[in-house]
């Protein structure tokens, strides 16, 4: 069984359309994370939510807006699209003190 | 907040030789150091962890050495293999705290060649 999936796993569409990347973790972990890897594989973290709260939010554009209906559950919604939000997005989860999982990635390219 | 720092962005090896991956970190609080590995089209893997109240740890072909005093900590592999062939990251954090978030190194992309 896949601990941390996300879908779609390819995802391409037009500058300014809204697209969603969903994820969930069957590994009973309170904690989940959207991160950003760049075309130079930077993994830059985007959000964190523990217990469906929101604790983290770096300096992401609020086109980006993650949603958590239960903490098995991680969605990233993007509104207008733009062509430098070409990249891919990984999805993980983690329970305290301990190793990060992640799921294989979603890579989005806008055109 | 914290800053880590990765050296070298790509490292060729031939097959059978050792591989040394460096990192440094800047928040001396920090007491947690995973490696990852993320083969072409997959996510990141933890191939090991140390905390800081070890300075040594080995997995088979792989070890990881921590100095807290210099804050810095290396990834080692010993007889290389074209397998082995990746992108490693290091990654720090306050490692207790269910909150914390791990600081990723900018990558190291290695290539085992046969």
């Amino acid at each position: 069984d896949t601990a941390v999936s996300q879908t779609p796993k390819y995802l391409v569409t037009q500058m300014g359309n809204d697209k969603s990347i969903k994820c969930e973790q069957n590994l009973g972990h309170d904690t989940m994370y959207w991160y950003k890897q760049d075309s130079k594989k930077f993994l830059k973290i985007m959000f964190s939510y523990n217990n469906k709260e929101l604790i983290i939010n770096e300096t992401v554009p609020n086109r980006f807006s993650p949603k958590s209906p239960d903490k098995a559950h991680l969605n990233l919604h993007i509104n207008s699209l733009e062509l430098g939000d070409s990249a891919v997005y990984f999805c993980a989860s983690r329970a305290e003190g301990s190793r990060l999982f992640f799921g294989e990635g979603s890579r989005l390219t806008v055109l | 907040g914290e800053n880590v720092e990765q050296h070298p962005s790509t490292l060729s090896v031939q097959e059978g030789d050792s591989a040394v991956i460096k990192c440094t970190y800047s928040d001396s609080a920090s007491n947690y150091f995973p490696w990852y590995k993320q083969e072409l089209g997959k996510g990141p893997q933890l191939i090991i962890d140390i905390r800081s109240n070890v300075g040594e740890k080995k997995d088979q072909r792989i070890a990881v050495t921590l100095n807290k005093t210099a804050k810095h900590f290396s990834l080692h592999i010993t007889e290389t293999q074209p397998e082995d062939s990746a992108v490693y990251f290091c990654a720090a954090s306050m490692g207790g705290s269910g909150y914390s978030t791990l600081t990723f190194g900018k990558g190291t992309m290695l290539l085992v060649s046969p």
